[in-house]
């Protein structure tokens, strides 16, 4: 398969906790994406880091880019109950005219 | 960010017909369109890429005479599921990129098919 592997697949936290998701790829890429999809519905960008950064944040979001190990770390803090979603990681190969390849995905539950 | 939509949001139909699906770019020129598939729990899974003008590419394993898809302007992208079966029911998501992208593909909402 030429998808990525993410774990946990699922996880589940009280509300103000800390939430981490890793994600491991298996080719070279440019870039790497973390969306987030709540039950049903279309998917939410969050965050591209590039192939060059290590680390990226944006608001209680931090992820974090390893391209020896070929993983990526999805950090939520302060959780809220909003945050329940699934949360995929996505790659782009260098050739791969912007394909994306989806890890499995997360189920994050936030416990009020 | 850019605006993509699909129509319809929900589709039903019985087994043996066939369902459009439509994607827009509503705010910018998709130079590229992308169409996923997600079954239940499931991640998403490229079907196709979709050049404007141009035909589509398909991924090992998926039946091009089955879905059928047209780029036909830089705003729209249409996947036609012909003669659906309830295997076919799923969650389809388009996405559309552009030139001034700067590498991020922008969703739709995605479409839910399900086939009596």
């Amino acid at each position: 398969s030429q998808q990525g592997e993410e774990d946990p697949q699922a996880l589940s936290i009280q509300e103000g906790e800390n939430a981490t998701m890793n994600c491991s790829y298996k080719t070279s890429i440019n870039n790497l994406q973390w969306y987030r999809q709540n039950s049903g519905r279309g998917l939410v960008h969050l965050i591209l880091i590039r192939s060059n950064e290590r680390e990226k944040h944006s608001g209680r979001l931090r992820v974090t880019l390893d391209t020896s190990k070929k993983s990526s770390s999805l950090l939520i803090t302060a959780s809220r109950a909003a945050d329940t979603a699934s949360y995929f990681c996505a790659t782009d190969r260098i050739q791969g005219a912007q394909k994306l390849v989806f890890g499995q995905g997360t189920r994050l539950t936030i416990n009020p | 960010g850019a605006v993509v939509s699909q129509h319809p949001s929900r589709v039903i139909c019985k087994s043996g017909t066939s369902v459009k699906i439509e994607c827009r770019s509503l705010d910018f020129q998709a130079t590229t369109m992308f169409w996923y598939r997600q079954f239940p729990k499931q991640s998403l899974m490229l079907m196709a890429t979709s050049n404007e003008g141009s035909k589509a590419t398909y991924e090992q394993g998926v039946e091009k005479d089955k879905f059928l898809i047209n780029h036909a302007s830089l705003t729209l992208s249409t996947l036609t599921v012909t003669s659906a079966h309830p295997e076919d029911s799923s969650f389809y998501i388009c996405s559309a990129y552009g030139l001034r992208s700067y590498n991020e593909q922008f969703f739709g909402p995605g479409t839910r098919l399900t086939v009596l």
